[in-house]
């Protein structure tokens, strides 16, 4: 079955310091591969995706991901956190069939930047 | 445009009670998706649609019902509510697979 699972609960940073938030997969096919964030009292908005092509992908907020076949992940980066990045951080894999767009989510990694 | 809309943003309920939770999108999608949050468990498919005139039960679909109205419009009900039931409740659109957008949730509160 499909799964995602994200190890860190929490991960606390300063700010400035450069950030990875981990993420693996289990799907059998070449997955569609997403990150989003919350932030506290908000819905979630899209930061980036992976669909097939080039392995590292850009995002918004200077956010990067590098999909990792071998390894089945697909980590979160970003050089120089910023206060106002503390929120939660959930990845997600494309479920079923590519005609339905459902997503399996994580269990999701709340970020604390410390000043 | 104003994306992905949700009603009521607030709610609290009592144990019995029925009601209906509204979302509508603007941006064409065929898809919409209906999601429960609660602490720890990330987010959990409640149901969706695919396209207009089909619903599939997700994960979680047990004590809810949904309607899509029409293309732009999916529903929740839940018939009647029970404290298991408290939750934050997020609706969601997609022209599959893109990507989903998500609207501002409902907070959801059985007594």
């Amino acid at each position: 079955a499909q799964s995602v699972t994200q190890p860190d609960i929490h991960i606390t940073v300063s700010e400035g310091a450069s950030l990875e938030l981990r993420c693996n997969y289990s799907y059998g096919a070449t997955p569609y591969l997403f990150w989003y964030v919350q932030s506290p009292g908000q819905g979630l908005q899209l930061l980036l995706k992976y669909f097939s092509g080039d392995t590292l992908v850009q995002g918004i907020k200077g956010f990067e991901a590098e999909f990792k076949r071998s390894q089945s992940s697909f980590n979160l980066r970003k050089p120089s956190v910023h206060w106002s990045d503390a929120a939660e951080y959930f990845c997600a894999v494309g479920a079923g069939s590519s005609n339905t767009g459902k997503l399996i989510f994580g269990q999701g990694t709340t970020l604390q930047v410390k000043p | 445009n104003a994306g992905v809309t949700q009603t009521p943003k607030f709610q609290v309920l009592k144990t019995g009670q029925s009601m209906t939770l509204q979302c509508a999108q603007d941006m064409n999608h065929n898809s919409m998706y209906w999601y429960r949050q609660d602490p720890g468990m990330g987010l959990r498919l409640i149901y969706y649609s695919a396209s207009e005139g089909t619903t599939d039960k997700g994960e979680v679909p047990n004590g809810y019902n949904v309607s899509r109205l029409n293309k732009r419009e999916f529903s929740l009900r839940l018939e009647s509510a029970a404290p298991s039931q408290t939750s934050v409740y997020f609706c969601a659109s997609s022209e599959r697979p893109g990507g989903q957008f998500f609207g501002p949730g409902t907070r959801l509160t059985v007594l």
